[in-house]
Parts: structure tokens; sequence; C-alpha cells
């Protein structure tokens, strides 16, 4: 299995700044994905992250909102930009497993975003 | 487009069963299932990759069929520890791994 420490658990933030999540795993992976999942809501895919390669973004994301860095096959970092009311929601990474878990995906415990 | 998943919600007594049902409007190269307790990450629940598979472990099963674009979860006699979200999960292309979560099944049991 994969353990994943996503930093901040939580914070809240003022219209128009910005804020960078942190997701670092404890062995290296291939694929990390980052998700939003507003309030009793399901899992919306942000975009996926390949190290050495750039993020590919699912339709309604734009890499100057939410610019992702991928330096490693232990970390990366989702950059949440000029935010507005509307980017209030929770942002989760999620890594494949490797080996015998290559089938599952592992999340973070998710970063609680609030901008007012 | 989102897997739909139905019902949207269910309430169950302990060891009572329950049948959550996942379809896609667009093929179905494998499905996932994951549930999610409430303040915590989705967890991994089982994979599906062929069409007529069934699997199952201790007393949750799925089956998948490809033709239909459907998948369903059963979840027989069930438990307290069985309350959350269950989603199910879907990939655009086979091994792309980048999963699409259906709309999502809160389940409550109460004894």
């Amino acid at each position: 299995s994969a353990v994943i420490s996503q930093k901040p658990s939580r914070d809240i933030c003022q219209r128009g700044t910005s804020l960078t999540i942190q997701c670092q795993v404890d062995s290296q992976v291939t694929m990390m994905f980052w998700y939003r999942q507003q309030p009793g809501q399901s899992l919306t895919l942000i975009a996926t992250a390949n190290q050495g390669s750039e993020a590919t973004y699912e339709s309604g994301f734009v890499i100057d909102k939410f610019p992702i860095s991928r330096p490693n096959l232990t970390f990366s970092t989702l950059t949440v930009s000029n935010m507005s009311p509307e980017d209030s929601s929770i942002y989760l990474c999620s890594v494949l497993g490797q080996g015998s878990t290559n089938e599952k995906l592992f999340f973070g415990s998710g970063t609680q975003l609030s901008v007012l | 487009q989102q897997p739909v998943q139905s019902p949207q919600a269910v309430i169950l007594r302990e060891g009572e069963d329950a049948v959550i049902n996942c379809s896609s409007s667009k093929a179905l190269y494998s499905v996932h299932w994951y549930r999610q307790k409430h303040g915590e990450a989705p967890v991994f629940l089982m994979i599906l990759l062929k069409g007529g598979e069934q699997k199952g472990h201790d007393k949750i099963s799925a089956s998948f069929n490809e033709k239909k674009q459907q998948s369903s979860l059963y979840l027989t006699a069930s438990q307290l520890s069985y309350s959350g979200t269950y989603f199910c999960g879907t990939e655009r292309q086979t091994g792309a791994n980048n999963l699409f979560f259906g709309t999502g099944t809160r389940l409550t049991v109460i004894p």
C-alpha cells in the first residue's frame, strides 16, 4: 500500500490569493492524480500528474488556474490560483499503487479549502 | 459523462441486504468500487476488469455487465461498519487508471 501525507489539512484563504497543496508519498509511484470533492458530492478528477511530463488536465480545469508540479516520484503539488469562493472544496491527491496493488488508488486525507 | 448510481441513499438495519447500481452512458473498460466514510478518504473495495466478472470478499460482492455498461455492488448481512458513501469508478480507456467516479450512494446501517 501507499501512505500519503497531504498538507495543509485545511485552510481559509482570501479571494484572489493562491494556495499550494503538497502531496508526499512514502514510496515511488508513477501515476498521481488530483481530485476535487464538494461536500456531500462525488470526486471530480482535476488532472493526472506523471513525473517528467506535463500534467494532463480534464475538461473544465486549466493549467493557469491549477498549476501542478511533479518533481519526482514521491512528491507533487497542486496550486489553486487567484481563488474565488467557488474554489471552496476538498482537494485530494491520489496515487496508483505499485506491484500487487497496482489496480488500487490510494488517497491522501484531503485539504479542506474555504475561500472568503 | 459521470456514471450514475442508484439509489442515491439507503438506510438499512443491521443484517439487511442492499444493492447499489452503477450505470454508464459510455463503454466501461473496468469498474472500481470505493467506500468513503464521513470525513475520511475513499478506500478501495474491489475492481472488475472483464464483462461478466463477479468478485467478492467477506459479504461484499460485485458484478460487471459490460454489454449493459452496468455494475452492481451487493452488500449482504450488513454491519454497522458498512455505513458510508459508495462510489463506482470507471476508466475512459483501458489502462488509463484515471478514474471518473459515479454520483455516489450514501448507505446508513442502523442497529
